[in-house]
């Protein structure tokens, strides 16, 4: 089967640094997305990894280990604004354009 | 760009009502989706489409039709709604590119079946 997983929900202090964890189990990989979603608001994409290692842009990266099927968003100095969902998405090997995505994980900042 | 519009933003139907929702998009992408987002679960694919005459079933297609007769509208039909399909409902767009190829996505429609 595939799967996706990330933590439920976590909780960050304004101004520090977070890290959310995602592991996958997919059929092949083609690429893995990150998304943001704030509550009652459509998704909106924050990163694409294909190959390993990290992605930077701006306040926030993007780390994948192919080989370990994980991923981490590194969200730094932390803005209330970032109170949102945080999406993981994979693409299997076997698509162009289907994605196969994760609960998402809760991030709640707190002055 | 308008980008990806979804209507209606919300809409209360009775057990057994049918009704349409309303996609569109300007950015001229061949491929079009239809998401169902749970609370607490991630989005489950519905219907989606690789181009205009083309659609095909994705995880959760039951109690579900679409159409794409052009480029730009989606419309996915509820025949005989139950209370099971109570859910926010996300159409998106990306286009066909090979590799990276990012999905932008409508505001939602919030439908609650009672």
């Amino acid at each position: 089967g595939q799967n996706i997983d990330q933590p439920t929900e976590m909780t960050a202090t304004e101004g520090a640094i977070v890290q959310i964890n995602c592991t996958y189990q997919t059929s092949g990989f083609n690429g893995l997305f990150w998304y943001q979603q704030h509550a009652g608001e459509a998704p909106t994409f924050l990163s694409y990894n294909v190959l390993d290692g990290l992605e930077e842009k701006g306040r926030f990266s993007s780390f994948l280990s192919r080989s370990k099927g994980y991923s981490y968003l590194l969200l730094k100095e932390l803005q209330m604004k970032d109170s949102a969902s945080y999406l993981c998405a994979v693409r299997p090997m076997d698509s162009n354009y289907q994605l196969i995505w994760g609960a998402g994980t809760k991030l709640i900042i707190k002055p | 760009n308008a980008g990806v519009t979804q209507t209606p933003k919300f809409r209360i139907l009775k057990i057994g009502q049918s009704m349409t929702l309303q996609c569109a998009q300007d950015m001229n992408h061949n491929y079009m989706y239809w998401y169902r987002q749970d609370p607490g679960m991630g989005l489950k694919l519905i219907y989606y489409s690789v181009g205009a005459g083309i659609t095909d079933k994705g995880e959760v297609p039951n109690g579900y039709n679409v159409s794409r007769s052009t480029t730009e509208d989606f419309p996915l039909r509820l025949e005989l709604a139950a209370p099971s399909q109570t859910s926010v409902y996300f159409c998106a767009s990306s286009p066909d590119s090979l590799g990276f190829n990012e999905q932008f996505f409508g505001p939602g429609t919030r439908l609650t079946v009672l």
